[in-house]
């Protein structure tokens, strides 16, 4: 069955500390992973999207992995700021198309 | 360019009640999508759109639920009638084939009661 696993499921970390946050899946076959970045209240915003082919990309303090090997993404954020205090899911797509398979998502807080 | 824009953001209903929920994609995107998302199952693909063609349905939960795309501009979903398990945020997403990122609206968050 093609599921996406997102963990932890939630995490506060103080202001300017880095976090990692990790996604598991086992979608076959896979085409692309996308991370998106969604504030309370707002539709998700497209942080990455990585191919098969890709292990890792970055979008400013956003670093995205993936080892297509044993199936594993990961999202690093760097020097957090309370503004990345948002859900962030991981979406994978088997055949490159539109029907998508979503996390449940990773709730982060970060404090001042 | 106002990015994807949804009406209403907030809709409160009776059950039973009819319900449309709309959406204006951004200009010059080719594909739109109605996703839902709840607490329980997160974000789920209901339907999308080609070229104002529904492609793919079968995300739809039921029959009671309907979507159309009368031109480039527009596109309703409609729940009928409504039940208080249909309460969710449902979002439309618009997007380019070349870049196969969707970008969401702002969602409208439904309330059956």
């Amino acid at each position: 069955k093609n599921q996406v696993e997102q963990s932890p499921q939630s995490l506060i970390i103080l202001e300017g500390k880095n976090c990692t946050l990790q996604c598991n899946y086992t979608v076959s076959p896979f085409s692309n992973l996308r991370w998106y970045k969604q504030d309370t209240g707002r539709g998700p915003v497209s942080l990455t999207i990585m191919t098969f082919s890709e292990n890792t990309k970055s979008n400013g303090r956003y670093t995205a992995t993936l080892d297509a090997d044993t199936k594993q993404s990961s999202l690093h954020i760097t020097a957090s700021q309370l503004s990345d205090s948002a859900s962030y899911i991981c979406v994978v797509s088997p055949d490159g198309g539109f029907k998508t398979i979503f996390g449940a998502g990773t709730r982060l807080f970060v404090k001042a | 360019d106002a990015g994807v824009i949804q009406s209403p953001r907030h809709e409160v209903t009776e059950m039973g009640q009819e319900v449309t929920l709309r959406c204006k994609p951004i200009s010059g995107h080719d594909y739109l999508f109605w996703y839902r998302q709840t607490m329980m199952r997160g974000l789920e693909l209901l339907i999308y759109f080609n070229n104002n063609v529904p492609i793919d349905d079968s995300g739809m939960p039921e029959d009671r639920f309907s979507a159309k795309m009368p031109n480039a501009s527009f596109s309703t979903l409609k729940i009928q009638p409504s039940e208080p398990r249909d309460s969710a945020v449902y979002f439309c997403a618009s997007s380019l084939l070349g870049w196969r990122i969707a970008f969401f609206g702002q969602g409208t968050r439904l309330t059956v009661v």
